[in-house]
């Protein structure tokens, strides 16, 4: 399978620049996945295709990346941004997920 | 307005089957894939299967012994039926929709129902 490898956790300011990366293990082309999910929540889909921003996700937040390397940007962060927010890739089967970022606001 | 709710029964018991339906509205299964995704403590989010646009389905060889994916049309529902449970299944359990074209995102998901298999 896909491994999707993602750093564990993140703590930012309001207002500063955080980038959440996700590797895979083998390449996916371009469809890598990013959504976010508040707790009890969810997950909410926020790119897709790795840089295409999904339907009402605000502009702050995009997506780049191809291969095995991919990244989440999110400029300026809100404090409306503390979640998990997790990769997922649809190119190889079976689809996977990685472990979750989880974002947390200083 | 799209709009995906699973019902499950809450607990279930070791060896024993588990039955969620999703109800789905603002779309039709007919023109969209459905999947089923779980997250669990142990593995955190897994893709289970999914029943595509035409009714036939694909499961993620993990659980393909113990998987069932259907659909009524009639009833805009999607059922998910897996045996031989386990306390490592416990979780919460998704449907969710992705479009035709391979590849596409889960772009709506449901609330998610939380399994507890327990005796």
């Amino acid at each position: 399978d896909t491994v999707l490898t993602q750093s564990p956790a993140l703590a930012v300011s309001p207002g500063e620049r955080v980038s959440i990366s996700c590797r895979a293990s083998e390449g996916v082309n371009s469809y890598m996945h990013w959504y976010q999910q508040k707790p009890g929540q969810q997950p909410k889909l926020l790119i897709y295709k790795a840089s295409n921003l999904a339907s009402g996700v605000p502009a702050r937040f995009s997506g780049s990346g191809s291969g095995t390397d991919f990244t989440l940007t999110i400029d300026p962060v809100e404090a409306d941004d503390t979640a998990t927010y997790f990769c997922q890739q649809s190119w190889n089967d079976p689809y996977t997920f990685g472990a979750g970022t989880k974002l947390e606001l200083k | 307005q799209v709009q995906l709710k699973e019902t499950g029964p809450g607990l279930v018991q070791p060896t024993q089957t588990l039955s969620i339906t999703c109800t789905v509205s603002g779309f039709s299964l007919t023109s969209y894939y459905m999947q089923w995704v779980r997250q669990t403590p142990g593995k955190g989010l897994e893709w289970m299967g999914f029943i595509r646009s035409g009714g036939s389905t694909e499961y993620n060889s993990e659980f393909k012994s113990r998987l069932s994916i259907s659909r009524d049309t009639s009833k805009n529902q999607v059922f998910l039926k897996m045996n031989s449970l386990k306390t490592e299944d416990t979780g919460v359990y998704y449907c969710a929709s992705r479009g035709n074209y391979p590849g596409t995102p889960f772009a709506y998901w449901g609330q998610g129902t939380l399994v507890t298999v327990s005796s």
